[in-house]
């Protein structure tokens, strides 16, 4: 049975910085990954979708990597922001279709 | 011209009760789902449907019944509301069950059995 992880579950940072957020997933057979945004009170926004077949995907300045036979992806946020506080969630596409979901990181940038 | 909609937005009713809540998607997708959201924000499936049948059914309880009256819509009703009903849920779209497609979330219904 397919289990997501994310670590760490909450991170702290200043203003600036440059900020990796982890994703694993125990079985390799996945169709594709997508990393979501959650603010708090909100719905989900899709930030970026990669294929099983592809690596990485960038949009503006978050980049997100995956290595499927390892079973790891990360979401790489460069210069973060206070705007980039929010919970970030990892999901990866299994057989059925459905989306399984980590349980996400909670990420706080502090002006 | 929201993609994936959800009514209502807040629910509040009392244990016992029966609700609906409703989902439609002007996507034009095949494959509608409906995700629950629990206290502690862990997300997890509950139903998928493509065109208009029923294709996971997640544990659980009878209690709720998704209906999908075409392709549009994914409706969700909840008999005899229990105090750990309470959550958020999400309905979600693809555009088919098949291949590696995004799936887009509607805003969140907001339910709190009292």
């Amino acid at each position: 049975k397919q289990e997501v992880t994310q670590i760490p579950a909450a991170l702290s940072v200043p203003e600036g910085e440059n900020l990796v957020l982890n994703c694993s997933f125990t079985d390799s057979a996945i169709y594709n990954l997508q990393w979501f945004r959650q603010d708090p009170g909100k719905g989900l926004t899709s930030l970026l979708l990669i294929q099983s077949s592809q690596r990485e995907q960038t949009s503006g300045r978050l980049n997100a990597s995956l290595d499927k036979s390892s079973g790891r992806s990360t979401l790489y946020i460069a210069a973060s922001q206070p705007g980039d506080s929010a919970t970030y969630l990892c999901a990866v596409r299994g057989s059925q279709g459905n989306l399984i979901f980590g349980k996400g990181t909670k990420l706080s940038v502090k002006p | 011209d929201t993609a994936v909609s959800q009514t209502p937005k807040y629910l509040v009713t009392q244990m016992g009760n029966d609700k609906s809540i409703k989902c439609e998607q002007n996507l034009g997708h095949d494959t509608m789902y409906w995700y629950k959201q629990d206290s502690k924000k862990f997300l997890k499936i509950m139903f998928s449907y493509n065109n208009k049948e029923l294709i996971i059914n997640e544990t659980v309880p009878n209690r709720f019944s998704p209906k999908s009256p075409d392709k549009a819509h994914l409706n969700l009703h909840i008999n005899s509301l229990e105090l750990g009903d309470s959550a958020v849920y999400f309905c979600a779209s693809s555009l088919a069950l098949a291949g590696s497609f995004e799936q887009y979330f509607g805003p969140g219904t907001r339910l709190t059995v009292t």
